[in-house]
C-alpha cells in the first residue's frame, strides 16, 4: 500500500472548519483513501474514505484532488470533542488487504475554545 | 456503535504466564482483527481471520496464537508472555475484506513485568 504524509500536528478554533491534508504520491488506481481518528485511550474511529470522487457523510467531508495524489479531510464545525490524532490511510480495495491499515504517526489536531 | 467489547481491558502479568485476550462482537461480521499499538509504531496487525476456525498471520504475529470457534468471539493468546509484549491491543471487525471501514474496541492494555 502506498505511503501517506501528514503534518505532525495542527491547531483549530472551535467553530471553525478544519482542513487536514495528506500527501499519498505513489497511490495505484486501485487504492482507497481512508480517514479515521483516535480520541486519547480509545479505539481508532473510522470518519471517511474515497477512491476518486468527493465523499461526505455527517462527520467530515473527503476531497481527492484529481491525480489522487493529495487529499484533504474537511471537519466543518470543529468541537472540542474533534480533539484527537487524524490518520489518512491508502489501502488497496481488494481482498489481499485483509484490514491491513498502515497506521503513520497521524495528525494530532487540537480545537482550542 | 459498532457493538465490539474487550476484555480485560487492562491486566498486569508477569513474564512466562500465559494471556489470553478475548474480543466479542454484536454485529455479526465475518472478519475480525487483532492489533497492537505501541508508541512508534503506529497499529500493527499481529492477526486476522475471515470467519469460524479460518485465521492467518499479519504483520507481527510471532509469540501470538488466535482461536475463532465462533462468529462473535476471536481469543488472542499470549503462550508465555514477555515484557515486549506490553502493549495496548485492539480488536477490530469488518463486514467486508477489502474496503470498507473497520470498527475497532475500546483496547486492552496490557503490562508484563
Amino acid at each position: 500500500d502506498a505511503k501517506t504524509t501528514q503534518p505532525p500536528s495542527m491547531d483549530c478554533a472551535e467553530g471553525r472548519a478544519a482542513n487536514l491534508p495528506c500527501n499519498h504520491s505513489t497511490i495505484s488506481g486501485n487504492e482507497y483513501v481512508y480517514w479515521y481518528r483516535q480520541i486519547h485511550s480509545q479505539g481508532p474511529q473510522y470518519i471517511i474514505h474515497g477512491l476518486k470522487n468527493n465523499e461526505t457523510n455527517e462527520m467530515a467531508s473527503l476531497i481527492i484532488t484529481e491525480d489522487r495524489k493529495s487529499s484533504t479531510l474537511i471537519l466543518p464545525h470543529a468541537t472540542l470533542r474533534d480533539t484527537a490524532v487524524y490518520y489518512c490511510i491508502v489501502r488497496g480495495g481488494t481482498t489481499d488487504s485483509w484490514g491491513k491499515l498502515q497506521f503513520g504517526a497521524g495528525t494530532q489536531v487540537v480545537v482550542t475554545p | 456503535d459498532a457493538g465490539i467489547t474487550q476484555s480485560p481491558r487492562h491486566k498486569v502479568t508477569e513474564t512466562g504466564t500465559p494471556v489470553t485476550l478475548r474480543c466479542h462482537q454484536t454485529e455479526n461480521h465475518r472478519y475480525m482483527y487483532w492489533y497492537r499499538q505501541d508508541p512508534g509504531h503506529g497499529l500493527r496487525l499481529i492477526h486476522y481471520s475471515y470467519g469460524v476456525k479460518d485465521t492467518d498471520k499479519g504483520e507481527v504475529s510471532d509469540g501470538y496464537s488466535v482461536s475463532r470457534s465462533k462468529t462473535e468471539d476471536f481469543l488472542l493468546t499470549l503462550e508465555s508472555a514477555t515484557s515486549s509484549q506490553t502493549s495496548v491491543y485492539f480488536c477490530a471487525i469488518s463486514e467486508f475484506p477489502g474496503a470498507g471501514e473497520l470498527f475497532f474496541g475500546e483496547g486492552s492494555r496490557l503490562t508484563v513485568l
